[in-house]
């Protein structure tokens, strides 16, 4: 089945580049994302691909998109303790709207 | 837009009883969808609908569990009889067609003691 994977943690300094990794096994996903959710709060769209782009930039945040070896990136230049969150990656292959998500990966910014 | 709305934000309550959160989706948005979020088995989708239509309820963990869409700006998701394991945070997403974004609620924090 579909399936999505992410480390689970990630530690990096203030101001230095984060790079967060996910795998999925879709091979007909059509658009791929990347969440952000802060503690106690719902998950915010960040970014999306879809499936026929490498990548997108869009200010700090960068994706790179793998589809041959189905990996996707996201990587947050002049990273700040604002950005310290858990970050999920998700891929969609239909056009009913239901996502896969993976277990998310928590980013920890020390100053 | 006001987003996605859940109530109640936190619910605390006993082993057995009924448990009701409500969500109303974006003004506009076609799907609704509801998570379930712990910390052992992270994100889960329990069901999603479609035009107000069930389409995908194999998350829903058990009977006791279930949820209504009776109109497109109003979902509720019951928990019959509650119990200590259904402790978590409850999400509401809704999306519109198009790149499949999901916009999501604040949550719910259920404890069932």
């Amino acid at each position: 089945g579909e399936d999505v994977e992410q480390s689970l943690f990630l530690s990096v300094r203030e101001g230095d580049s984060s790079v967060i990794n996910c795998t999925y096994t879709d091979s007909s996903s059509t658009y791929l994302y990347w969440y952000k959710q802060e503690p106690g709060a719902g998950l915010q769209l960040l970014t999306y691909i879809f499936s026929n782009m490498d990548m997108k930039q869009d200010q700090r945040l960068t994706v790179l998109l793998n589809k041959k070896d189905k990996h996707l990136s996201l990587r947050i230049a002049d990273t700040q303790t604002g950005d310290s969150a858990i970050y999920f990656c998700a891929e969609s292959s239909s056009n009913t709207g239901k996502l896969i998500f993976g277990q998310g990966t928590t980013l920890q910014v020390k100053p | 837009d006001a987003g996605v709305i859940q109530s109640p934000r936190h619910e605390v309550t006993e082993m057995g009883q009924e448990v009701t959160l409500r969500c109303k989706p974006i003004s506009g948005h076609n799907s609704l969808f509801w998570y379930r979020q712990t910390m052992m088995r992270g994100l889960e989708l329990l069901i999603y609908f479609n035009n107000n239509v069930p389409i995908d309820d194999s998350g829903m963990p058990e009977d006791r569990f279930s949820a209504k869409m009776p109109n497109a700006s109003f979902s509720t998701l019951k928990i019959q009889p509650s119990e200590p394991r259904d402790s978590a945070v409850y999400f509401c997403a809704s999306a519109s067609g198009g790149a499949n974004e999901q916009f999501f609620g604040p949550g719910t924090r259920l404890t069932v003691l």
